[in-house]
């Protein structure tokens, strides 16, 4: 499997400032990292497809004025929450797409973000 | 729309038990079907995997069944144990989008020692 951290692990912050979530693969090259949002009790929703070198991808209804998504190099992606809200508050996670059999492609979870906008 | 239904919600599990979590799909172009532990405030894991071309997995404690034809498959846990008491997902994957992930809702087992 792959390794991947995120920092911080947790952020505490006043509503209308920004956050900055990085996800790092580190034992592998990850050209493809996605971004997922969790709210208590609940699973996991994809917020976007963050891809090596171009535009990440952003699923139906996420803002992606708001959640800025930066994917700089093979090992790292970032996540930004500009201008955030106590709504914004959830845990964030990443994860890398790596190859865990032959000709078959999973996704690795980092062990998150909790993020909580006051 | 919930494209991968998930039951139960909750299960209670005498320790050594079986722990049996269903799920369905209705999105034939899913070619790859993971399931995933969670404990509280930690991300989740891959537990174990299936291609639908394979009826079933078994790796350890863990074994996958697939039924293509009816678009279900399961988890089974054998010998539950206390440290399993955690948060399980079933996923589906759709490679031709992107690799997309698409989750259950989730089960949460309980395993009272």
């Amino acid at each position: 499997g792959a390794v991947v951290s995120q920092h911080p692990s947790w952020v505490i912050c006043k509503s209308g400032t920004s956050v900055k979530i990085e996800c790092r693969s580190l034992d592998f090259q990850a050209t493809t990292m996605f971004w997922y949002r969790q709210f208590p009790k609940q699973s996991l929703m994809l917020m976007a497809t963050s891809n090596e070198g171009s535009k990440a991808t952003y699923e139906q209804g996420v803002e992606k004025d708001k959640f800025l998504i930066n994917h700089a190099s093979l090992t790292l992606s970032t996540l930004t929450v500009t201008s955030a809200h106590p709504e914004d508050s959830s845990f964030y996670i990443c994860s890398v797409q790596g190859r865990r059999e032959m000709g078959t492609d999973t996704q690795y979870f980092g062990p998150g973000t909790r993020l909580t906008v006051l | 729309q919930q494209q991968v239904k998930q039951s139960p919600q909750s299960l209670i599990v005498q320790k050594g038990g079986i722990s049996i979590i269903n799920c369905a799909y209705e999105n034939t172009a899913f070619d790859y079907f993971p399931w995933y532990q969670q404990f509280p405030g930690k991300g989740p894991a891959l537990l174990i995997a299936i291609r639908p071309d394979v009826s079933e997995k078994k790796e350890g404690r863990f074994t996958i069944s697939f039924n293509k034809s009816a678009k279900q498959f399961s988890l089974h846990i054998m010998d539950s144990q206390p440290g399993d008491s955690a948060t399980y997902f079933c996923a589906a994957r759709q490679g031709a989008a992107g690799n997309k992930l698409t989750f259950g809702g989730g089960t949460r087992v309980l395993v009272k020692p």
